[in-house]
């Protein structure tokens, strides 16, 4: 089956320590988002990448880093600096040309504690 | 920079009844619009788009959008809620041109049996 996976759907770490959170996917799609979801905010963007070894800063990349080494794989990296990580994280991906559909990953719940 | 508003945080209807979340955008030209569902503690699932072409859009799920220019709105409308359909809903916007999709802050549909 084609989707996109994030792994683990929930993680616990105490505040100080970097956590990196997983996500994959097998449909081939080019571009891939990384949102994070806090209640009454909506979604938000924190980084994409529209190509491998490329990408960009989203609207709250502050206390955030991603890699994007292959097509299928954009993890992304919680720092220390990020001074609220409690929240929900959303993994997408779509293909490449003019649609934006955006698909969507079941999420990672992190709290720091 | 464009925008979304979802202006009602909570909505309640009986089961049976039909239902319409309101969606309102900024942007100056045509966007992209789309609805999205989310199931406690999941990922989103697209439920229609719009692009261009016929304002009136059909979705999954039984759901319809009408996208309207002079108001500025893309309002989701279903004729008949099922239980099943309780969960929080998104709009969305994109410029076409862009990779980036932003969000309002979602409705919290609950359906009462």
């Amino acid at each position: 089956d084609g989707g996109i996976t994030q792994s683990p759907k929930y993680l616990f770490r105490k505040e100080g320590q970097n956590v990196t959170l997983s996500c994959e996917q097998n449909l081939n799609h080019d571009a891939m988002y990384w949102y994070r979801q806090d209640p009454g905010q909506g979604l938000r963007l924190i980084y994409y990448s529209q190509i491998v070894n490329d990408f960009q800063k989203g609207d709250i990349a502050e206390g955030y880093s991603v890699s994007r080494e292959k097509k299928e794989s954009f993890p992304l990296t919680v720092t220390s600096a990020q001074k609220n990580p409690t929240a929900f994280y959303l993994c997408a991906s779509k293909t490449s040309g003019r649609s934006n559909e955006q698909y969507f990953g079941p999420g990672t719940r992190l709290t720091v504690t | 920079a464009q925008s979304v508003t979802q202006p009602d945080i909570h909505i309640t209807v009986s089961e049976g009844a039909s239902l319409e979340l309101r969606c309102n955008y900024s942007y100056g030209a045509t966007p992209y619009l789309f609805w999205y569902v989310q199931s406690p503690g999941q990922g989103l699932q697209l439920l229609l788009k719009y692009f261009s072409g016929d304002t009136l859009v059909q979705g999954i799920k039984g759901f319809e959008a009408e996208f309207k220019r002079s108001q500025s709105s893309f309002n989701l409308r279903k004729p008949s809620v099922h239980w099943s359909d309780a969960a929080e809903y998104f709009c969305a916007v994109s410029t076409g041109g862009g990779n980036k999709l932003t969000f309002g802050t979602g409705t919290q549909l609950k359906v009462e049996l």
